[in-house]
C-alpha cells in the first residue's frame, strides 16, 4: 500500500523557535509537495521538489525552506516560526512525467496541525 | 486574476440522490482537471483526472464533466450515502507545470 508519512501530526511551538516538519513516501515518486490548508483559503503550494537536491517555490514561499537530500524525503523547515504559520501541513509525491500514461494523482500524508502560540 | 472557485456552501442532500458539486475556473487553460476527497483532519484522497479534450469521465458512482469554453467542471455522485459525506476538492494542472492547483472544497452532507 503507498504511503506518504509525516513525522508529526501535531506540534505546538513558540514564535521565534524552528520547526521541522519530516515527509517520508515509500513509492520511489520523483516529484514531492509541501502544501498549506486554511480554512477558506485551500491548499496553497509552498515548494516543490522533481528531483533530490532540486526544489522550486511555490505560490507562498515567504518564511519556509525545504530541504531533499534523498529522493524519499522532503523537509519543510521554518526557520523562525510566526503565529501566522499556524496551519495545517501537508506533504504530497506523485511520479515523475506527467503525460497520458500518468494520472499525475498526489498521494497526501496525513497532515501535521501546526499551532504557533 | 486567476481564480478557482467552488461553492463555500455545504451541499446538504438526501441520500439516494444525485450531488452535484461545481468548480469553475477563471484565466486559467488547465490541461488537466482532478477532483479529490478530504475527510476531517485526513489528507486529500485522488477520485478522478478529466483532461482537457474528455468531455465526460466515470468511475463507479462519479461522473466528472469538463468544459472548458464555460470554464467549468462539474462532479456528480449518484445514489448518494452517508459514507459520501465529505469535502470535495477540485484541482487544475497547466501543461508545462508540477504544480497543482486547488480550489477551496465544498462540503457535501448526504442524510440518512
Amino acid at each position: 500500500d503507498v504511503k506518504v508519512t509525516q513525522s508529526s501530526r501535531y506540534l505546538v511551538k513558540r514564535t521565534g523557535e524552528k520547526v521541522f516538519l519530516e515527509c517520508v513516501q515509500d513509492m520511489d515518486h520523483e516529484n514531492m509537495f509541501w502544501y498549506r490548508q486554511d480554512p477558506g483559503l485551500g491548499l496553497r503550494l509552498i515548494y516543490f521538489s522533481y528531483d533530490v537536491k532540486m526544489k522550486e517555490k511555490g505560490d507562498i514561499p515567504e518564511g519556509y525552506s525545504v530541504s531533499r537530500e534523498k529522493k524519499e524525503r522532503f523537509s519543510l523547515i521554518l526557520e523562525s516560526a510566526s503565529t501566522n504559520q499556524t496551519s495545517m501541513y501537508l506533504c504530497a509525491s506523485s511520479l515523475g512525467a506527467w503525460g497520458t500514461a500518468n494520472t499525475g494523482e498526489l498521494f497526501f500524508g496525513e497532515g501535521s496541525r501546526l499551532t504557533v502560540l | 486574476s486567476q481564480k478557482i472557485e467552488q461553492n463555500s456552501e455545504a451541499l446538504n442532500i438526501q441520500e439516494g440522490k444525485t450531488a452535484t458539486l461545481t468548480c469553475n475556473y477563471t484565466n486559467y487553460s488547465p490541461a488537466y482537471l482532478q477532483w479529490y476527497r478530504q475527510d476531517p483532519g485526513r489528507g486529500p484522497v485522488f477520485l478522478l483526472l478529466i483532461r482537457e479534450n474528455e468531455k465526460e469521465k466515470r468511475k463507479e458512482r462519479l461522473k466528472v464533466t469538463f468544459d472548458t469554453t464555460l470554464k467549468q467542471s462539474l462532479f456528480h455522485i449518484t445514489a448518494s450515502q452517508p459514507a459520501d459525506s465529505a469535502t470535495y476538492l477540485c484541482a487544475l494542472l497547466m501543461d508545462s507545470s508540477y504544480k497543482l492547483i486547488f480550489g477551496s472544497g465544498t462540503r457535501l452532507l448526504v442524510r440518512p
